[in-house]
């Protein structure tokens, strides 16, 4: 079946814009996660969606990071004002309840310049 | 924070058993462990999860003493294609998965 999907694959911007990245997830998982993961760095866990709610948002590194999730389904990460720090790639992951596994997107690479 | 401890990095020849140790001294009771493998460019996968003992499955064998302190993951012969980088952690609750740095595994012809 289908796996969670991610647009664009990769995103190249110039400093001060905004970018928004998109996750589609597995049918039916309830719960859904962005990453980010630098160069030879381990994942960043950024912020948890349960339905359309997030209750964490704790891993959002400033208030240019936001996201939000419609009809319990796709997610949208939007990074306002972007800057070169920004640069890496943001994974996204589903899965359908609280204790199952996640299954992880290929992930958006993000390229401030 | 439900953090783990493991090699930053092993290096092993092809064929050759392989065992990554994953130190976790503040895991709960109802706390499962769980790896998880990330080729380049590419998210991580599901590899393995289990609470106590051992478990085996297609691909590993994840060992849990007693204590819970500390697993084991275990890769059978390895191949090339087993190079990746291994995490371990414990996924407590719903949000508060934590992933290190993982363990980059290169299998050496």
């Amino acid at each position: 079946g289908a796996g969670v999907s991610q647009s664009p694959s990769n995103k190249v911007t110039e400093k001060g814009k905004d970018v928004e990245l998109r996750c589609d997830p597995i049918s039916g998982h309830t719960a859904l996660y962005w990453y980010r993961q630098s160069l030879g760095q381990g994942l960043e866990f950024l912020i948890y969606f349960q339905g359309n709610s997030a209750p964490d948002k704790s891993g959002l590194p400033s208030d240019r990071f936001s996201a939000e999730r419609t009809g319990g389904s796709v997610s949208t990460l939007t990074i306002q004002r972007t800057q070169q720090e920004d640069s890496a790639v943001y994974l996204c992951a589903s899965k359908t309840d609280v204790w199952g596994e996640q299954y992880f997107g290929p992930g958006t690479r993000l390229t401030v310049t | 924070l439900a953090k783990t401890t493991q090699p930053i990095s092993m290096d092993s020849y092809e064929g050759q058993e392989v065992n990554i140790t994953c130190s976790h001294n503040n895991i709960a009771t109802n706390d499962y462990i769980t790896w998880y493998q990330q080729f380049p460019s590419q998210g991580p996968r599901f590899i393995i999860q289990g609470y106590k003992t051992k478990v085996t499955n297609e691909v590993a064998s994840l060992f849990i003493p007693a204590d819970r302190k500390s697993s084991t993951l275990s890769l059978p012969r390895v191949s090339l294609s087993d190079t990746a980088v291994y995490y371990c952690l414990f996924p407590r609750g719903a949000n508060n998965l934590f992933f290190g740095t993982g363990t980059r595994l290169t299998v050496i012809p």
